[in-house]
């Protein structure tokens, strides 16, 4: 059965530090894997998906998550964080085949110190 | 990008009463409409997955007569919560799906409290 791991249930850095978020799935076969972030009051937001290809997949608000088949992972990161990157952020897998349900991690809430 | 929204954001009701939440795709068509359930710090768990013009498709654990789903056109999903409990007291999202496979775009979720 598809599963998807976030390890870390809270993060907090210092703004302007590095980050990296923790994703690990379990599926069969390589999942269409998606990060998406929920802040209060608001609908969740795609930040990145891979497909296929490069595994490197650069989205918006300067993340970028890197695809690695052999860890079974898909780690968000981004060089510098700004206080508005607080909030939740989920990983997510998906089978491949159009529209089919997407599978969420726990999430990881991030907090950003000043 | 693509706006779902949802009506009401958040409501009140008491135990026994039925509740209807609205979600509608504002700028595109979605074929598919998907509803989520979000209980506090946890995760999005898949309820149904409804279909325009066919019955939903629910997960394993939910009970169809309890959530009822109506997606009568290309832009509007219906939930309803029947004879509702304090247990089902949640935080409902809805998504509609895109052009894309597996692309889905959030609605910014219905809070519902059972007294």
């Amino acid at each position: 059965a598809q599963s998807v791991t976030q390890p870390d249930i809270h993060i907090t850095v210092s703004e302007g530090a590095s980050l990296e978020l923790r994703c690990n799935y379990s599926y069969g076969a390589t999942p269409y894997l998606f990060w998406y972030v929920q802040s209060p009051g608001q609908g969740l937001q795609l930040l990145l998906k891979y497909f296929s290809g490069d595994t490197l997949v650069q989205g918006i608000k300067g993340f970028e998550a890197e695809f690695k088949r052999s860890q079974s992972s898909f780690n968000l990161r981004k060089p510098s964080v700004h206080w508005s990157d607080a909030a939740e952020y989920f990983c997510a897998v998906g089978a491949p085949g159009g529209y089919n349900k997407l599978i969420f991690g726990a999430g990881t809430r991030l907090a950003v110190h000043p | 990008g693509a706006v779902v929204s949802q009506h009401p954001s958040w409501v009140i009701c008491k135990s026994g009463t039925s509740v209807k939440i609205e979600c509608r795709s504002l700028d595109f068509q979605a074929t598919t409409m998907f509803w989520y359930r979000q209980f506090p710090k946890q995760s999005l768990m898949l309820m149904a997955t409804s279909n325009e013009g066919s019955k939903a498709t629910y997960e394993q654990g939910v009970e169809k007569d309890k959530f009822l789903i109506n997606h009568a056109s290309l832009t509007l999903s219906t939930l309803t919560v029947t004879s509702a409990h304090p247990e089902d007291s949640s935080f409902y999202i809805c998504s509609g799906g895109g052009s894309s496979y597996n692309e889905q775009f959030f609605g910014p979720g219905t809070r519902l409290t059972v007294l």
